[in-house]
């Protein structure tokens, strides 16, 4: 059973490139979120997503777009990287939104230069 | 708004002492539900327990403790003769049902178990 699965693992980029963090969960939940972890500020939420179709705006949702078209599937990207969205980035997934217990991938580190 | 404060940034022990993390959450809602999460340093997210706001029973597993006094607000975790392997950083998190609101996580407390 993968759980969630969070790729890459690691990536650098420079200012201004666009890249996709892929997460993809086979557990058939129906919530999905990313979260991104900074010291001292811990687990804060950047997108989440209630179903297929539908998405919504977390904490710190500036600088990143999802999209929702399948229950398995939720990619976040980012647009046009900043040093400041240097992070680390988890993807999580439950079967009902703050209710369910999390599972979370194993995370993405994120540099951007 | 929903918020959860963990105020101990960092904390260290002796291997075998016992420890309290706390928690302290605010939320307008009689309905929530509140979660600790474990990260060692790993750095997986593991789920350590969940418990709603109509359940304020102590909750007991092997070495762990977790005390939910809803007159305080709190959600403190214990960890009774600590060991090395509990060295991790710990959340503590919120989740209300106003709206659908996603697990709010508080800033995380650092344990270190010193042998």
């Amino acid at each position: 059973n993968a759980g969630v699965t969070q790729t890459p693992k690691f990536q650098v980029l420079k200012t201004g490139q666009s890249m996709t963090l892929q997460c993809a969960q086979d557990m058939n939940h129906e919530y999905m979120s990313w979260y991104r972890q900074d010291p001292g500020m811990g687990l804060r939420l950047i997108h989440y997503s209630v179903g297929a179709g539908i998405t919504d705006q977390g904490e710190v949702p500036n600088g990143y777009n999802v999209s929702r078209s399948t229950t398995e599937d939720f990619p976040l990207r980012l647009l046009s990287a900043a040093p400041s969205q240097t992070s680390v980035y988890f993807c999580a997934s439950s079967y009902a939104d703050g209710v369910g217990e999390l599972f979370f991938g194993e995370g993405s580190r994120l540099t951007v230069l | 708004a929903q918020k959860v404060t963990q105020a101990q940034t960092e904390i260290s022990v002796v291997e075998k002492e016992d420890v309290t993390l706390d928690c302290v959450y605010e939320t307008r809602d009689t309905t929530y539900y509140l979660f600790w999460y474990k990260q060692p340093p790993s750095g997986e997210l593991v789920f350590l327990i969940r418990r709603n706001s109509f359940d304020e029973q102590n909750e007991i597993s092997g070495r762990y403790s977790w005390n939910f006094q809803k007159s305080t607000s709190s959600f403190n975790f214990t960890i009774t003769a600590s060991q090395v392997v509990d060295s991790a950083v710990y959340f503590c998190a919120l989740s209300d049902r106003s709206g659908n609101t996603p697990l709010v996580f508080g800033k995380g407390t650092r344990l270190s178990v010193i042998a």
